[in-house]
């Protein structure tokens, strides 16, 4: 699986718009980029993933750049309850391996 | 959704006894599962991968006689903590692939485990 890099952690205020960055400059073609957060004490949960098209969901919104080199999980109006570590991880989704989790980036939302 | 779902959530326990984590899926079959642990403010790391009616596979450095991990059932894997130790205190998480493309891993709510 391809390597990520993210900003060890992130402030955003309450009800704007978060932002977070992940470069994957080594993403193969088949591989797929995945977004999961860790709310503390708690297992992840799973946000959004994509391969070359920009998604959104209910919970969030993913850009991929067209070289597929870097992504962005964005919030569009964070809530204090986005108070997380957030990972972005590439993978392949034919890989039944685990699921490997870098350091990710601590998401703080200040009222 | 798929769910995992974890037991207990939190447990205190003796040094040299041994502890019993639950992990189910509740509306779907995992013949694989995978266990992880994470220590305070660093990330997931995993500790084994659980297969269905075979032995499990450990990661290096994971002891798999202290870790003992079955998975005897698809829809049921335990991780047994045995002769428990104040370092083996972390927050032990379980989780499954699942078949639906949009959530590719499905994660349990973890177990605190504190040796006391």
């Amino acid at each position: 699986d391809a390597k990520t890099t993210q900003p060890p952690s992130m402030d955003c205020a309450e009800g704007r718009a978060a932002n977070l960055p992940c470069n994957h400059s080594t993403i193969s073609g088949n591989e797929y980029v995945y977004w999961y957060r860790q709310i503390h004490s708690q297992g992840p949960q799973y946000i959004i993933h994509g391969l070359k098209n920009n998604e959104t969901n209910e919970m969030a919104s993913l850009i991929i750049t067209e070289d597929r080199k870097s992504s962005t999980l964005i919030l569009p109006h964070a809530t204090l309850r986005d108070t997380a570590v957030y990972y972005c991880i590439v993978r392949g989704w034919r890989n039944n391996n685990d699921m490997r989790f870098g350091a990710g980036t601590r998401l703080t939302v200040k009222p | 959704g798929a769910v995992v779902s974890q037991h207990p959530s939190w447990v205190i326990c003796k040094s040299g006894t041994s502890v019993k984590i639950e992990c189910r899926s509740l509306d779907f079959q995992a013949t694989t599962m995978f266990w992880y642990r994470q220590f305070p403010k660093q990330s997931l790391m995993l500790m084994a991968t659980s297969n269905e009616g075979s032995k499990a596979t450990y990661e290096q450095g994971v002891e798999k006689d202290k870790f003992l991990i079955n998975h005897a059932s698809l829809t049921l894997s335990t991780l047994t903590v045995t002769s428990a130790h104040p370092e083996d205190s972390s927050f032990y998480i379980c989780s499954a692939r699942i078949r639906d493309p949009n959530y590719g891993y499905t994660f349990g709510s973890g177990t605190r485990l504190t040796v006391v």
